[in-house]
């Protein structure tokens, strides 16, 4: 089947823009989380959905960011008045509710503010 | 905050040797996952290994874990030029039942593995 989809995979744009990001997760997983790779480190946790719980924010780094979920299925992660430092890829992945827990990640999108 | 930290951070081989990554973690974990990344995008399973566990096979990788010293190893072996990636260890604490059991995976920052051909 389809795995997860991201979009788009590049954007650039300048420094003081909105932009908004989209993730398709698998059919029928429940729980979709948000993560940001600068370049050459680890994956950092933003966001996470799960179903209809309040999402877990604890990671995301200013009150710049924002991510909303749709219908339990496509999800919008928000970055306004982008800064420099938001350069990275932002990773999106998805699970099923129960276990085993593995998260299928989709291809990213490789944010640059210039 | 990260949890993981993969040892070494770059390892370079020869295509038929054995690959042996080590990851360390802080806290208590319900499992520990394996993850693969080709050229900075998107990240493959590997393979996952539960706290109850202390090794685990999946055709030429071999996972052990051991949680009295907070530790786990990936073995790749035989290795082949398209094991060529970064390879990254995740852990993961069980969230409560009420909030469906879904987790929160922390990630090391990875480590690049090249195999020469």
């Amino acid at each position: 089947g389809a795995g997860v989809s991201q979009s788009p995979s590049n954007k650039v744009t300048e420094k003081g823009k909105d932009v908004e990001l989209r993730c398709d997760p698998i059919s029928g997983h429940t729980a979709l989380y948000w993560y940001r790779q600068s370049l050459g480190q680890g994956l950092e946790f933003l966001i996470y959905f799960q179903g209809n719980s309040a999402p877990d924010k604890s990671g995301l780094p200013s009150d710049r960011f924002s991510a909303e979920r749709t219908g339990g299925s496509v999800s919008t992660l928000t970055i306004q008045r982008t800064q420099q430092e938001d350069s990275a890829v932002y990773l999106c992945a998805s699970t099923l509710e129960r276990g085993p827990y593995e998260q299928y990640f989709g291809p990213g999108t490789r944010l640059t503010v210039t | 905050s990260q949890q993981g930290e993969e040892d070494p951070q770059a390892l370079s081989i020869q295509e038929g040797e054995n690959a042996t990554m080590n990851c360390s973690y802080k806290t208590s974990i319900n499992n520990l996952q394996w993850y693969r990344q080709n050229s900075g995008r998107g990240l493959v399973h590997l393979i996952l290994i539960r706290s109850n566990e202390r090794e685990k096979h999946s055709g030429r990788l071999r996972v052990t874990l051991d949680t009295s010293k907070k530790s786990s190893s990936l073995l790749i072996t035989a290795s082949r030029a398209a094991d060529t990636a970064s390879y990254f260890c995740a852990t993961a604490n069980l969230r409560g039942i009420t909030q469906g059991g879904s987790e929160k995976l922390v990630f090391g920052k990875g480590m690049k593995l090249t195999v020469n051909p």
